[in-house]
């Protein structure tokens, strides 16, 4: 069965930083996508960045981009020039890619405090 | 275009009470999820609907949890005798079968006193 595990339940980082956030997977699959969501306090869940595991150059959105290590099994979130409306949960995800009937499989989060 | 839309926003209903929560998906997406996050935790994935397919009921927690979708369209999650280990917020998300990503509601947040 596949898993998500986010390492890093809390972090803290002084605006305008960069932070990284981990996320790492297990799959015996070789077509799939990856997601990273952000569940600000307003409670919605808004999807920040999909990457697909067969294109290998990483996926970014404005100052988000990832680190997408196949082999690895890793699947990391780097936010640059991080702002106060970055606070949130971050969750990555995980979805086999070749059975349309398989569903996503969410990490247990991690909460992000950007400082002021 | 308009997004997935829940409702009710809140409820508050008293243990032992039958609930109804409502999900609009976004229009032309044939797959919708629901999912159950208690406070400060993850999502737990409950039921998953995709086109005319029988559902994915793998994690309903009990047999007081059902949902139906009908028409392909709107789906109602139906909580029967609510325990108070049912608070949580309730989430909908539906998704299209050319863009996998899962786009989700507001939610509903349920408290059973």
């Amino acid at each position: 069965a596949q898993t998500v595990t986010q390492s890093q339940p809390e972090m803290s980082v002084q605006e305008a930083e960069t932070v990284t956030l981990s996320c790492t997977y297990d799959t015996s699959e070789n077509n799939y996508y990856l997601f990273w969501y952000k569940q600000p306090p307003s409670r919605q869940m808004i999807l920040v960045i999909r990457q697909e595991a067969y294109k290998q150059q990483n996926a970014t959105e404005n100052r988000f981009s990832v680190n997408f290590q196949k082999a690895a099994k890793s699947f990391s979130l780097k936010i640059s020039d991080s702002q106060l409306g970055d606070t949130a949960m971050y969750f990555c995800a995980f979805m086999n890619g070749m059975n349309r009937d398989d569903k996503i499989i969410f990490g247990k989060g991690t909460r992000l405090h950007i400082l002021p | 275009g308009a997004g997935v839309s829940q409702s009710p926003s809140n409820k508050v209903t008293e243990k032992g009470k039958d609930v109804e929560l409502r999900c609009d998906p976004i229009s032309g997406h044939t797959a919708l999820y629901w999912y159950r996050q208690s406070l400060g935790q993850g999502l737990e994935f409950l039921i998953y609907f995709q086109g005319n397919s029988a559902p994915d009921k793998s994690g309903l927690p009990s047999d007081r949890f059902s949902a139906e979708r009908t028409g392909g369209s709107v789906s109602t999650l139906t909580i029967q005798r609510t325990q108070q280990e049912d608070s949580a917020v309730y989430l909908c998300a539906s998704s299209s079968d050319r863009d996998k990503s899962q786009h989700f509601g507001d939610g509903t947040r349920l408290s059973i006193l």
